[in-house]
């Protein structure tokens, strides 16, 4: 069982409107919680970064909120681009001496139209 | 300053094989972590290599193997190839936050 997991699986969004991606992690122990954007045939690139103590981060366009109690991430996309169709990915990071293990989730894929 | 590079791009082998991937990492970087990505999937964690040695291993059979050269790249070697390995193989470089190169397509027949 995939121990970060994601919703919705697949989202179609016109262009100019906003979306809000789901995530609800159990990984522990909890180092911090990342959002990744995945273009069709490439690698992940990393969106946000959130540590415990941190219950919201933005970059640009792109917000990502944590609630460390209740174990859940969202990331909201305002004013939506055709260039942001993409998987997004939310990941959990667990902290392991100088390394760190990343647990992925399936993803949330984005389909924004004209 | 160049990113992650992977190579080769695109590979088919058939099953019963054996297939070596390449990754150099992101410059000054000196950790390089291996995922597989089945399609429609999250990456895979596979291991990771520090200092040449493995130093974290997912839940992957000893078919899939590694090694890290003095100058951080690394290799993924994986043995008696299945159908199953079908999948991206992406390399990423570093922890916080990883860099993903654009990974290698493995197709097995």
């Amino acid at each position: 069982k995939n121990q970060v997991e994601q919703s919705p699986q697949s989202l179609i969004i016109l262009e100019g409107k906003n979306c809000t991606l789901q995530c609800n992690y159990t990984v522990s122990p909890f180092s911090n919680l990342r959002w990744y954007k995945q273009d069709t045939g490439r690698g992940p690139v990393s969106l946000t970064i959130m540590t415990f103590s941190e219950n919201t981060k933005s970059n640009g366009r792109y917000t990502a909120t944590l609630d460390a109690d209740t174990k859940q991430s969202s990331l909201h996309i305002t004013a939506s681009q055709l260039s942001d169709s993409a998987s997004y990915i939310c990941v959990d990071v667990e902290a392991a001496g100088t390394a760190s293990k990343l647990t992925f989730g399936t993803g949330t894929r984005l389909q924004v139209t004209l | 300053d160049a990113g992650v590079t992977q190579s080769p791009t695109h590979l088919i082998k058939t099953r019963g094989q054996q297939v070596t991937l390449r990754c150099s990492p992101k410059s000054g970087h000196d950790t390089v972590s291996w995922y597989q990505q089945a399609l429609g999937q999250g990456p895979q964690f596979i291991f990771q290599y520090y200092e040449e040695e493995e130093r974290q291993r997912g839940n992957f059979p000893d078919r899939f193997s590694g090694h890290q050269f003095p100058n951080y790249s690394s290799e993924l070697n994986v043995n008696a190839l299945l159908l199953g390995d079908s999948a991206l193989y992406l390399c990423a470089s570093s922890s916080q936050p990883q860099h993903f190169g654009d990974g290698t397509r493995l197709s097995i027949l």
